[in-house]
């Protein structure tokens, strides 16, 4: 079965903290995973995916196979990191083809950070 | 980014009535578009997903004949609510990727209220 994890509906860490937001994925194919925020009044946007291995605003995220993990990093927490943050594994349709594939999200993390 | 917007943003109708949402990919062309809907503090749920030119594929347990989805051409999907009731009140949310990859971009949803 195609399914996300995220463990923990809230996470709360100080300003300089360091943030990890866990995900577990369960997939049969070769997973292609992502991290998405929402921030307050806004619409989702994608954070990273596992493909480009880029770290955006500071946040990394490795794909632990072994572990069918996803987590997502930041060493310093900001304020302006509060938001909804969902992981989400791309799952291809019956094509085959990158246009027909879809998402899962996760239940979502929301993550406050306290000054 | 692509931009995906949404319309209306918020309705209000009466229970028993049909409630038609539309989603346009205002800078590109979407031969594949995602309906999703998401509860108060819950994920966002696939609902079907939109083909241009074809039958809408619907994911386990969404009624079909309940919401009606039509892709007519390649910038607009509407999203038809029929016979609303109550328990449909929620937010509804659309999304396409450019065709370029694996990138999913969202609309800003339309929160729909039926009394």
């Amino acid at each position: 079965a195609q399914r996300v994890t995220q463990p923990e509906k809230l996470l709360s860490v100080f300003k300089g903290a360091p943030v990890e937001l866990k995900c577990n994925y369960s997939y049969s194919g070769s997973p292609e995973l992502f991290w998405y925020v929402q921030y307050s009044r806004q619409r989702l946007q994608l954070l990273l995916r596992h493909i480009s291995r880029e770290s955006i605003k500071g946040f990394t995220a490795d794909l632990n196979k072994g572990e069918t993990s996803f987590h997502l990093k930041k060493p310093f927490a900001q304020e302006e990191d509060s938001a909804m943050y969902y992981c989400a594994l791309s799952v291809r349709g019956l094509k085959g083809y990158s246009s027909a594939s879809k998402i899962i999200f996760g239940s979502g993390t929301r993550l406050s950070i306290r000054p | 980014g692509a931009v995906v917007s949404q319309h209306p943003s918020w309705v209000i109708c009466k229970s028993g009535t049909s409630v038609k949402i539309e989603c346009r990919s205002l800078d590109f062309q979407a031969t594949t578009m995602f309906w999703y809907r998401q509860f108060p503090k819950q994920s966002l749920m696939l609902m079907a997903t939109s083909n241009e030119g074809s039958k809408a594929t619907y994911e386990q347990g969404v009624e079909k004949d309940k919401f009606l989805i039509n892709h007519a051409s390649l910038t607009l999907s509407t999203l038809t609510v029929t016979s609303a009731h109550p328990e449909d009140s929620s937010f509804y949310i659309c999304s396409t990727n450019s065709g370029r990859g694996y990138e999913q971009f969202f609309g800003p949803g339309t929160r729909l209220t039926v009394l």
